[in-house]
């Protein structure tokens, strides 16, 4: 039940694109297209931006896109805003003993 | 509209019991399954509990395993998690959530409710 590998902390400046990376293993990120992508405002319900790897939920923004290669996940988040400024988490199925495992979160800083 | 209102927290002493209560209402609670993730101060979102949709198969971290339980009514839209011996280290914000039917992964939650385990 370990979780997935985020990074702890990104930054980026209003305007610019960052990437946060979700990396597992053959048993969860590489072995299914079912990774999900959350971000999470403080005192506040997560919020799904991205599942199955790439899909955004209706009528949400485009600026949020989903990407696999192998064992690592990635998220990017284009024209950043100072709204972004959250935790960003990762989720995967899992074939372990839980059916879903989260990825240990980061925290957006737009400078 | 999903909604998901968690209910049941508060101030227990270590070693002590609590159930908490999630309700469901805008969706067809039956034909989801249904998750408790927590979030101890300062940390992530961890997985906790997981039920799928009609309460047969449940499964647990290995952290709560053996102290907590899951459960779901259909017949109320509820979900519970019945907690016990319980820990410091259990104190968080529980969130309940509901799983993609197909991949489990959570897409909608509540707004969570804390647990305070402590003396």
């Amino acid at each position: 039940q370990s979780a997935l590998t985020q990074p702890a902390s990104v930054s980026g400046s209003p305007g610019q694109s960052i990437t946060i990376s979700c990396t597992g293993t053959s048993s969860d990120v590489g072995g299914y297209n079912y990774i999900s992508w959350y971000q999470h405002h403080p005192g506040k319900a997560p919020k799904l931006l991205i599942y199955d790897v790439s899909n955004r939920p209706s009528g949400d923004s485009n600026r949020f896109s989903g990407s696999k290669s192998g064992n690592t996940a990635s998220l990017t988040i284009s024209g950043l805003q100072a709204e972004d400024e959250a935790d960003y988490y990762c989720s995967s199925y899992t074939s372990s003993t839980t059916p879903v495992v989260f990825g240990g979160g980061t925290r957006l800083t737009v400078l | 509209e999903v909604q998901l209102v968690e209910s049941g927290g508060g101030l227990v002493q270590p070693g002590g019991s609590l159930r908490l209560s999630c309700a469901a209402s805008g969706f067809t609670f039956s034909s989801y399954v249904m998750h408790w993730v927590r979030q101890p101060p300062g940390k992530g979102l961890e997985f906790v509990s997981a039920v799928n949709t009609h309460g047969s198969s449940t499964y647990y971290a290995n952290s709560v395993k053996d102290r907590f339980t899951i459960s779901r009514d259909n017949s109320k839209n509820t979900l519970y998690l019945q907690m016990g011996s319980l820990r410091p280290e259990d104190m968080a914000v529980y969130y309940c959530a509901r799983g993609i039917p197909y991949n489990w992964n959570p897409d909608s939650w509540g707004q969570g409710i804390l647990v305070t385990v402590s003396s």
